[in-house]
């Protein structure tokens, strides 16, 4: 079964500037999908990044990227120029690339922005 | 487009009793996958609808089921509610005919089992 490892329940980081959420997964696939998901007080999870493992460039979207690690089964989020907007739950998960829509989400992280 | 449409948005049941949830997905999508969040557990996946079928199905009891309707729409049921149901419940759609798809999800139903 795969499995998804978040070991940071909280991170803060100061308005502007850079951090990064770590995640770990587990699986003898070779061909999935993960995802970084935020989870605002408001509970509406919202899509932030999504990486192909058949790609080897790192995914981006504005602010966010991420450091995808195939071999190590390592996926983290970096967040730069951060924002009050982006305090939130952000939650890592994990989706076969195949006829299956099931995510296997971590634990999640607790992202706190100091103004 | 309208996103993800879940009602009703709070929920309060006693133990026993049965209750049902509606999911309403983005306009075009076809499949529904619905999850359960708890502080204890986290985010797990209970089954995942499309084109009137269930695909895909997590580890839960039998008391909880669902069903999807010919225009997508899907609910979800609970029966003999226990305390240990009382979540918020996130359903999620996508076109489901691709992997390169994701998933958006609704804004959930929080339930409270007393």
């Amino acid at each position: 079964a795969q499995t998804v490892t978040q070991s940071q329940p909280e991170m803060s980081v100061q308005e502007a500037e850079t951090v990064t959420l770590s995640c770990t997964y587990d699986t003898s696939e070779s061909d999935y999908y993960l995802f970084w998901y935020k989870q605002p007080p408001s509970r509406q999870m919202i899509l932030v990044i999504r990486q192909e493992a058949y790609k080897q460039q790192n995914a981006t979207e504005n602010r966010f990227s991420v450091n995808f690690q195939k071999a190590a089964k390592s996926f983290s989020l970096k967040i730069s120029d951060s924002q009050l907007g982006d305090a939130a739950m952000y939650f890592c998960a994990y989706r076969l690339n195949f006829g299956n829509e099931k995510l296997t989400f971590g634990t999640g992280t607790r992202l706190t922005i100091i103004p | 487009k309208a996103g993800v449409t879940q009602t009703p948005r709070y929920l309060i049941k006693t133990r026993g009793q049965q209750v049902t949830l509606s999911c309403s997905p983005i306009s075009g999508h076809r499949s529904v996958s619905w999850y359960q969040q708890t502080p204890g557990q986290g985010l797990q996946f209970l089954f995942e609808y499309f084109s009137e079928t269930q695909r895909n199905k997590g580890n839960f009891p039998g008391r909880f089921s669902g069903r999807q309707f010919s225009n997508s729409r899907s609910e979800m049921n609970v029966s003999t509610l226990e305390l240990g149901d009382s979540a918020l419940y996130l359903c999620a759609s996508s076109a489901g005919q691709g992997a390169h798809e994701t998933q958006y999800f609704g804004p959930g139903t929080r339930l409270l089992v007393l």
